[in-house]
């Protein structure tokens, strides 16, 4: 079980626009930022978006990330084949001081 | 560019030690604080334990913690963790990654292709 929860799975059509989402609590979202990170089959994890809603050089700006209270967002917006992934959301976790994750979502592009 | 290379996995049994390494290139090592985060097979991420610039603070998930130590040797550009009393559950893929700063905060800005530990008889 996941302090952070993410559905398991989504997906869209190429083109589309989707949205992850990544809830918490007052102790993780609300009171830190939020990291995105995407994870291809077999290779590791790579950071997608930090501090909520900045994407690291290199990273398309069809990738976005939001925070509103206990909750996270990331849109990828006009859907690309190679977008099929897993994704992760994390966040500092103030009671139980240390970082924690969602349980990732598996993105599927139809 | 930042390169970080995890060595040190493999097949152990349940009661016994491994020691993990981490070596880290392309940035200055003793500024950045470090962490190992696993991935049990087709699972998700987990945080592990993480360690400041300086050593002096340290964290541990409450899943390793007293079984695991970690450590770094900012001389030698390095990442340790010294793991103790594995069990099956261990078994996981470690991957060494970089924060982005000095503190311990969880902010993994740059990842080691892992290294995997299966803990079986």
């Amino acid at each position: 079980q996941s302090v952070l929860t993410q559905p398991p799975s989504a997906s869209g059509t190429p083109g589309q626009r989707v949205t992850l989402s990544c809830s918490g609590s007052s102790s993780n979202i609300r009171s830190n930022t939020v990291n995105w990170y995407q994870q291809f089959p077999g290779t590791a994890p790579k950071l997608l978006i930090y501090s909520n809603d900045q994407r690291p050089s290199g990273v398309p700006d069809r990738f976005s990330g939001s925070k509103s209270g206990t909750s996270a967002s990331l849109a990828i917006s006009g859907l690309q084949s190679e977008d099929e992934a897993d994704y992760y959301c994390a966040a500092w976790d103030d009671s139980l001081n240390g970082p924690v994750f969602g349980g990732g979502t598996k993105l599927t592009v139809l | 560019e930042v390169q970080l290379v995890e060595s040190g996995g493999g097949l152990v049994q349940p009661g016994r030690s491994l020691r993990l390494s981490c070596a880290a290139s392309g940035f200055t090592f003793d500024d950045y604080a470090m962490h190992w985060v696993r991935q049990a097979p087709g699972k998700g991420l987990e945080w592990v334990s993480g360690i400041s610039w300086n050593s002096r603070s340290t964290g541990y998930a409450d899943s390793v913690k007293g079984r695991f130590t970690i450590s770094r040797d900012n001389a030698k550009n390095s990442l340790y963790v010294q793991m103790n009393s594995l069990r099956p559950e261990d078994t996981a893929f470690y991957y060494c990654a970089k924060d982005a700063k000095g503190t311990i905060f969880g902010d993994y800005r740059n990842w080691g292709q892992g290294t995997l530990v299966t803990v079986s008889s």
